[in-house]
């Protein structure tokens, strides 16, 4: 029961260099999620999807790119990073079947910019 | 607009008192759900409790409860008799549209439990 799964789980990389966030969960859930978080700010959201190739903006979108071809997959790629980038990253995911099932999260993967 | 307010941004007790953290959120809709996760050291998001806006019941499960207040809008979450394993930031959220599914987070209170 591997569940939600996020790689790498630390990373450090340059200003303006392209890096890409992998999420992979197991569960089939219909929904993804990305979130940041930021000290003082909780957990902002990024980029949703609620199926296979349809994807949505969040909050906090600009300078990111989310793709969804499979259902298991949700990467987030950061085209160009800069150091307000820098911040912890989480998936998510979630089958509400009418019932607002909760938010499943990996366990984070800590970004640094320098 | 939502929104979800955590206004104590740290906490420290000592190991056995009872702790309340303070979760007050906005919303237009009439429909909607709330949240409590547990951040605990170790980083990791861990789900407590779910519970919908037409659900005032509060819920008590083991050391934790839930007061859940819609003349408030407010949905405080007590550790009774709180241990040092309690520490960790704990993060309310609110479920704002049936169809997307998407969480707004409050900014976290940290709390502290010293033995």
């Amino acid at each position: 029961d591997a569940g939600i799964t996020q790689s790498p789980r630390y990373k450090i990389t340059e200003t303006g260099r392209q890096v890409t966030l992998m999420c992979h969960q197991t569960w089939s859930h219909s929904y993804m999620f990305w979130y940041r978080q930021d000290l003082g700010h909780g957990l902002r959201l990024i980029y949703y999807s609620a199926a296979a190739d349809i994807t949505d903006k969040g909050e906090v979108p600009d300078g990111y790119v989310v793709s969804r071809s499979k259902t298991e997959n949700f990467p987030l790629t950061l085209e160009s990073a800069t150091r307000s980038q820098t911040s912890v990253y989480f998936c998510a995911s979630s089958d509400t079947g009418g019932d607002s099932q909760p938010q499943h999260f990996g366990d984070g993967t800590r970004l640094s910019i320098l | 607009a939502q929104k979800v307010t955590q206004a104590q941004t740290e906490i420290s007790v000592v190991e056995k008192e009872d702790v309340t953290l303070d979760c007050v959120y906005e919303t237009r809709d009439t429909t909607y759900y709330l949240f409590w996760y547990k951040q605990p050291p170790s980083g990791e998001l861990v789900f407590l409790i779910r519970r919908n806006s037409f659900d005032e019941q509060n819920e008590i499960s083991g050391r934790y409860s839930w007061n859940f207040q819609k003349s408030t809008s407010s949905f405080n979450f007590t550790i009774t008799a709180s241990q040092v394993v309690d520490s960790a930031v704990y993060f309310c959220a609110l479920r704002v549209s049936y169809n997307t599914d998407k969480l707004i987070f409050g900014t976290g209170t940290r709390l502290q439990v010293f033995p």
